[in-house]
């Protein structure tokens, strides 16, 4: 399966800890997106790369949470000093960008709970 | 930015077509509505996009009106695995396209 894979699938800590979750887009995918979804909801936007460019931050993206793509390829969220109310599932897509509007794939999330 | 209003849910019987309806009034002229669905506790899989002209591909097809304010997504032999959550959205220009703004989507269910 040549799809976005997210690592690790699902993710339990304690309060204060730090976290780090990665994202392996589809190959040659120069974009990566990052989203948060809470029980009930849509995906909320976080962050996105286009390279190793992060193009874009949400409020959302508070300063315990930092997004990194060192070298276009994979991704990194880390979060520290976690909170119970960063307890949601975390989502990264990927895409090519071209002519008019690129079309992001996502991967499988993974699911973080903070006790 | 545009916004879409969904129905919050739906029923459909299974091998019958499933029209999921969408509003967006204040789309503009070069905003893309797409389709994606949410199977529970996975991601949101692609299923389809346009901008004025229907579209159809393996999975679905969209019929957007003459005016643009409104699409449907046809699911045209519903099974069960189409039971999900499913969210419409316009794509705005700006910003190089970048992120898609979810709403609350349609959850639609299929009996057998």
């Amino acid at each position: 399966d040549t799809g976005v894979s997210q690592d690790p699938r699902h993710k339990i800590t304690k309060r204060g800890q730090n976290v780090t979750f990665r994202c392996d887009p589809i190959s040659e995918h120069n974009r990566l997106y990052w989203y948060r979804q809470t029980l009930g909801q849509g995906p909320e936007f976080l962050t996105y790369f286009q390279n190793e460019a992060q193009l874009e931050k949400s409020r959302l993206l508070s300063d315990r949470f930092s997004a990194e793509r060192p070298k276009g390829s994979f991704s990194t969220l880390e979060i520290q000093r976690t909170e119970q109310g960063d307890s949601a599932m975390y989502l990264c897509a990927s895409s090519l960008t071209g002519q008019g509007p690129d079309t992001q794939y996502f991967g499988p999330g993974t699911r973080l709970t903070v006790l | 930015d545009a916004k879409t209003t969904q129905p919050p849910s739906m029923d459909c019987a299974e091998g019958r077509a499933a029209n999921l309806p969408c509003n967006h009034s204040t789309i503009s002229g070069n905003e893309y509505v797409y389709w994606y669905r949410q199977i529970h506790s996975q991601g949101p899989q692609y299923i389809i996009h346009g901008l004025k002209n229907n579209e159809t591909n393996e999975m679905a097809s969209l019929i957007i009106t003459e005016d643009r304010k409104s699409s449907t997504l046809i699911l045209p032999h519903a099974t069960l695995r189409d039971t999900a959550v499913y969210y419409c959205i316009v794509r705005f220009s700006t910003d190089s396209w970048g992120k898609l703004q979810f709403g609350a989507g349609t959850q639609v269910v299929v009996t057998p």
